[in-house]
């Protein structure tokens, strides 16, 4: 199966908002809300930003949200910060029973 | 406090096996379906294979099928994978971590190096 489409890499200026598009088929994003988006800093562990197409875990900044329209999901970060600058990656189950990451994306903050 | 401590990496041969472990404290390991994840040298992050709570359902990603197989041991808190039949390309840091889509906690990795 083909990895999730994430656009290389986005920018932004400080305090502006962006977002990150991962675009799958039918058979995942599009048919389960179990779209998840992590966060990577070189060289350390990814951590979760985002379940199920638009959850914040405990302790994630209410500056990420995340939606879903038909076979594409967005991670929008508002208010960039320069500590957002980071690869993020989104994630989501298929119809196969496994799970399909995305390419990823580097967001760089100007 | 959730922990997940990886080990078993290391530098083998074409053709060759490893079996990693990932050892888990500070949750009730049993309740949740852990799942491995894969990374190479400046590369994205890949899925693996995950396992459910009790150990009754697998899945692999098609490019590890046959080759590498995913168990947990409940008693011992412990989840493993076994990766034979190794290629170049399985060159990575690998992941352990809680949840199959979502995983809320990762270990910090442990390296396994292909290479003649």
């Amino acid at each position: 199966q083909s990895a999730l489409t994430q656009p290389a890499s986005v920018s932004g200026s400080p305090g502006q908002s962006i977002t990150i598009s991962c675009t799958g088929t039918s058979s995942d994003v599009a048919r389960y809300n179990l779209v998840s988006w992590y966060q990577q800093y070189p060289g350390k562990v990814p951590k979760l930003m985002i379940s199920e197409v638009s959850k914040r875990p405990s302790g994630v900044s209410n500056r990420f949200s995340g939606s879903k329209s038909g076979n594409t999901a967005s991670l929008t970060i508002s208010g960039l910060q320069a500590e957002d600058e980071a690869d993020y990656y989104c994630c989501s189950y298929t119809s196969s029973s496994t799970v399909l990451f995305g390419g990823g994306t580097k967001l760089t903050v100007l | 406090e959730v922990q997940l401590v990886e080990s078993g990496g290391g530098l083998v041969q074409p053709g060759g096996s490893l079996r990693l472990s990932c050892a888990a404290s500070g949750f009730t390991f049993s309740r949740y379906w852990m799942s491995w994840v894969r990374q190479a040298p400046g590369k994205g992050l890949e899925w693996v294979a995950n396992i459910k709570d009790d150990g009754s359902e697998k899945h692999y990603v098609d490019s590890v099928e046959g080759r590498f197989t995913i168990s947990r041991d409940n008693a011992k808190n412990s989840l493993y994978l076994q990766v034979n039949s190794l290629r170049v390309e399985d060159t990575a840091v690998y992941y352990c971590g809680r949840g199959s889509v979502a995983r809320d906690y990762w270990g910090q990795g442990t390296l396994v190096t292909v290479s003649s």
